[in-house]
């Protein structure tokens, strides 16, 4: 059964906007982690917060993550053309194996 | 980028034709994946290794088998494609720094198409 569910399942803004993609979970994690997957190509690692983290930052990304309500949220400040792209969630619930979320579609339009 | 290298990717082949699909990387990593992806979908598992001469199923039940004879290599084996194969097959790799997860990395995947 699948694990993550991401919402939305697609997101369009124009650039410079910022852009916030919200997952949800249904059991326990070790880790929650964020990719990024541009057309025709493998994901890209974006960021990993702990179970015990509740935020955390990386340039233009910041993540949160509330363990209560099961949901994380990544957003994307002042957005750019360049991160159209997919963004998948994926939690860890043991020896290291991920389980993704079905993705938003993020477009950014000039 | 990450060093990891899947080939071919793109394949257009007859049902019924042997297929390996290789991805290799050059980190060291110990932990190797494979998953499928169909477009525009989740990614699902359907084989892992956690060293050499081990392998085990994924999430995602397939007919495709894979071996972990060398540390950088893990090739995805199907012995008689179908048309319910067509997807994409995405490689990853993560390593073990003994302080838990660790992220995964990607190769590019493998488009495969079953006529």
């Amino acid at each position: 059964s699948q694990q993550g569910e991401e919402d939305p399942q697609a997101l369009s803004i124009q650039e410079g906007e910022n852009a916030t993609m919200n997952c949800s979970y249904k059991t326990s994690i070790n880790n929650l982690q964020w990719y990024r997957q541009n057309s025709g190509r493998g994901l890209v690692h974006l960021i990993l917060i702990r179970s015990n983290e509740r935020e955390k930052h990386s340039g233009r990304l910041r993540v949160t993550l509330d363990t209560s309500k099961k949901s994380s949220s990544l957003l994307i400040t002042a957005s750019r053309a360049a991160d159209t792209a997919s963004y998948f969630c994926a939690t860890e619930q043991g020896a290291q194996k991920l389980v993704f979320g079905q993705g938003t579609r993020l477009t950014i339009n000039p | 980028e990450a060093d990891i290298y899947q080939t071919p990717r793109y394949l257009v082949i007859g049902t019924g034709k042997k297929i390996t699909l290789e991805c290799s990387q050059t980190m060291g990593h110990d932990k190797m994946y494979w998953y499928q992806q169909d477009p525009g979908m989740e990614l699902h598992l359907i084989h892992y290794s956690y060293g050499v001469n081990s392998t085990e199923k994924g999430d995602l039940s397939s007919e495709s088998t894979v071996s972990r004879i060398r540390t950088e290599h893990f090739p995805l084996t199907l012995e008689s494609a179908r048309p319910s194969h067509t997807s994409q097959y995405l490689c990853a790799s993560s390593g073990d720094r003994g302080r838990g997860s660790q992220p995964q990395h990607f190769g590019d995947g493998t488009r495969l198409s079953i006529l």
